[in-house]
């Protein structure tokens, strides 16, 4: 099946730094990648598309400047997470549409862990 | 946008027990529905999809079916295990094509208890 991976699975870090994490399709090209964020026990709230070599569309009430999206390849995304603050601190996962496979499948990555102190 | 609803947002059932999921959707437009497992800090797993040229299809203990009229979609779990205990949720595409984007019901906690 499609696997899609994320590192990293968690992160701490400090109020005011930018954290990077990053999405691979590992056995299929994507040329659509999701970005979600997941409070506990709630659903997976879309944040952004991400496009292969095209700028991401952003979810409303989401703001570019502060999550950074790059989708350079048909295989990577990155979330950038600038200015960390801790009510970002949430449960961040990216999911891939493949191109080559029916519909609209998509499949998530493991997520990322991310609390700021 | 696609609006997705989702009922019950708890599930008690005993092992052995049939356990069903109901979601509702919004926009006419939507012609794929995947139903995902989420194991607690997991990632939502693919557990099956249906699309809107057909009302039902089945994988041994599960089950979706679709009413495109009435735009409701259901899963049926049989002879339900308390390895099925997780959060499941539904969701459905809004639009075909590139530009589809999925929307999420809010998920129900399915606990199979022996």
């Amino acid at each position: 099946g499609a696997v899609v991976s994320q590192h990293p699975s968690r992160v701490i870090c400090k109020s005011g730094t930018s954290v990077k994490i990053e999405c691979r399709s590992l056995d299929f090209q994507a040329t659509t990648m999701f970005w979600y964020r997941q409070f506990p026990k709630k659903s997976l709230m879309l944040m952004a598309t991400s496009n292969e070599g095209s700028k991401a569309t952003y979810e409303q009430g989401v703001e570019k400047d502060k999550f950074l999206i790059n989708h350079a390849s048909l295989t990577l995304s990155t979330l950038t997470v600038t200015s960390a603050h801790p009510e970002d601190s949430s449960f961040y996962i990216c999911s891939a549409r493949s191109s080559g496979r029916a519909g609209d499948t998509q499949y998530f990555g493991p997520g990322t862990r991310l609390t700021v102190l | 946008g696609e609006n997705v609803e989702q009922h019950p947002s708890t599930l008690s059932v005993q092992e052995g027990d049939s356990a069903v999921i109901k979601c509702t959707y919004s926009d006419s437009a939507s012609n794929y529905f995947p139903w995902y497992k989420q194991e607690l800090g997991k990632r939502p797993q693919l557990i099956i999809d249906i699309r809107s040229n057909v009302g039902e299809k089945k994988d041994q203990r599960i089950a979706v079916t679709l009413n495109k009229t009435a735009k409701h979609f259901s899963l049926h779990i049989t002879e339900t295990q308390p390895e099925d205990s997780a959060v499941y949720f539904c969701a459905a595409n809004g639009r075909p094509g590139t530009a589809s984007k999925l929307t999420f019901g809010t998920g129900t906690r399915l606990q199979v208890t022996l």
